[in-house]
């Protein structure tokens, strides 16, 4: 069965520090990845997607990057955080076939201070 | 306009009820919807795909409304530990990437 990691699961940072997080899936090949933010009381927003190695799409500009450099590895990174970039990220991992179900990885809780 | 719109609620209902959420979407061109459960901090989980035809899943039954845009959830004798936020989820129809989540409909079930 098919697993998904996220690590650090809380991170409390100063503002202007950068930013590394971490995402792997277990047990599927291929997967499309994307990582999502979400605000308190908010909705999830989609910020990056990836259907492969190297492959990044941006869905909203901002001081945040994303790197896929191995099949089952998504990671999401800031030089310089903001206060605004406080939030609930989590990474989910969907199928190339079938259906289009996503599936969230535990989350990674980051307070900017 | 939201892509996705759902009342947040909360709805506040006793065990052994029946309880109905609407979620409306604007695209039209939309193929893949679905209904997802999070608790208090923690990640979103897969509840049901939902399918033109409607589906069941023992107590939930997700039904889509093409016409009028919009899908529904109905949970059956409710429990407590069905107390959540629900997401409607849709994708946009011209990228199969793109997913749009509604921002929750919280469900408090009372004994």
């Amino acid at each position: 069965s098919q697993t998904i990691h996220q690590w650090p699961a809380t991170l409390v940072q100063p503002v202007g520090s950068p930013l590394s997080l971490e995402c792997t899936v277990e047990g599927t090949s291929n997967p499309n990845l994307y990582w999502y933010r979400q605000a308190a009381g908010r909705g999830l927003q989609l910020l990056f997607y990836s259907v492969g190695i190297g492959q990044i799409s941006s869905e909203v500009p901002q001081n945040l990057s994303a790197s896929r450099p191995q099949d089952r590895q998504f990671i999401l990174s800031s030089k310089k955080l903001l206060l605004s970039d406080s939030g609930f990220y989590l990474c989910a991992w969907k199928g190339v076939q079938g259906n289009y179900e996503q599936y969230f990885g535990p989350g990674t809780r980051l307070t900017v201070t | 306009r939201k892509e996705v719109e759902q009342d947040p609620g909360p709805f506040n209902v006793p065990e052994g009820a029946t309880v109905a959420f609407n979620c409306t979407y604007s695209n039209s061109a939309s193929q893949s919807f679905f209904w997802y459960r999070q608790d208090c901090r923690k990640e979103p989980k897969l509840l049901m795909s939902v399918y033109s035809s409607g589906n069941e899943d023992g107590r939930f039954t997700a039904q889509l409304n093409r016409a009028s845009q919009y899908i529904s959830l109905l949970i059956r004798d409710s429990k407590l530990s069905d107390s959540a936020t629900y997401l409607c989820v849709v994708n946009s129809g011209y990228n199969f990437n793109k997913f749009y989540f509604g921002s929750g409909t919280k469900l408090n079930v009372k004994p």
